[in-house]
């Protein structure tokens, strides 16, 4: 058990709809970062957040959007949802947000499937 | 981007053989980082490797990474079942960036 607690542990929608992933991190980290993981594209970055506040941004899409609660837990919301965004979401957390080699740890995964 | 390619992508062994996946790409990364992510839970760090030539060992696990830092190799052992998993290497995007780019992984089976 690596401390962060993803909610819901399965999702399935269809298409056009709008969801929202919810992450707590591990006691006393501060950063937030969420990944997509898909059979061809492997895990990829989307978004890092830090104390509450955008980090760094990756291959986010534009129907993406992601927060940071000022009690630290995370939400990334994904909207009109296509066939393509079926994927696991992962949320991972960390101490730091600014460099360094701090380790992430991650969370199991929301499995969201798009019909 | 950084790529990260890593081979062979998919590995199916009897337990007890020893076995060796590697992490290429052609860029000099300042760390790289290798994960174990079994089904349905997220990825867990194995080891965080720095220093060019550096080799680091976890029980029956083999770190390296390459002298010019562009690539590195993980070393199994006398695999046993418990090892079943996807092994991904990770780099980060930059200094002073925590963005972790991941390579497809190597999906290994270790066959009792």
């Amino acid at each position: 058990d690596s401390g962060v607690t993803q909610t819901p542990k399965h999702l399935i929608t269809a298409t056009g709809q709008r969801v929202t992933l919810r992450c707590s991190p591990r006691s006393g980290d501060l950063s937030v970062y969420w990944y997509q993981q898909s059979l061809d594209q492997g895990l990829q970055f989307l978004i890092q957040y830090y104390n509450g506040e955008e980090r760094a941004k990756g291959n986010i899409l534009e129907r993406f959007s992601a927060q940071q609660f000022p009690d630290l837990h995370s939400e990334l919301n994904l909207s009109s949802l296509e066939l393509g965004d079926s994927a696991l979401y992962f949320c991972a957390s960390s101490v730091g947000g600014s460099g360094g080699t701090d380790t992430q740890y991650f969370g199991p995964g929301t499995r969201l499937t798009v019909l | 981007t950084q790529l990260l390619e890593q081979s062979p992508q998919f590995l199916s062994i009897q337990e007890g053989e020893n076995l060796t996946v590697y992490c290429n790409s052609s860029s000099v990364f300042s760390s790289l980082q290798w994960y174990r992510q079994e089904p349905g839970e997220g990825p867990v760090l194995l080891v965080t490797v720095v220093t060019g030539g550096e080799v680091k060992k976890l029980k029956r696990l083999t770190f390296q990474f390459g002298d010019a830092r562009k690539d590195s190799s993980l070393h199994i052992t006398a695999a046993q079942p418990g090892d079943t998993g996807l092994y991904l290497c990770a780099a980060l995007s930059g200094a002073g960036s925590y963005q972790l780019t991941f390579g497809k992984g190597t999906k290994l089976s270790v066959i009792p």
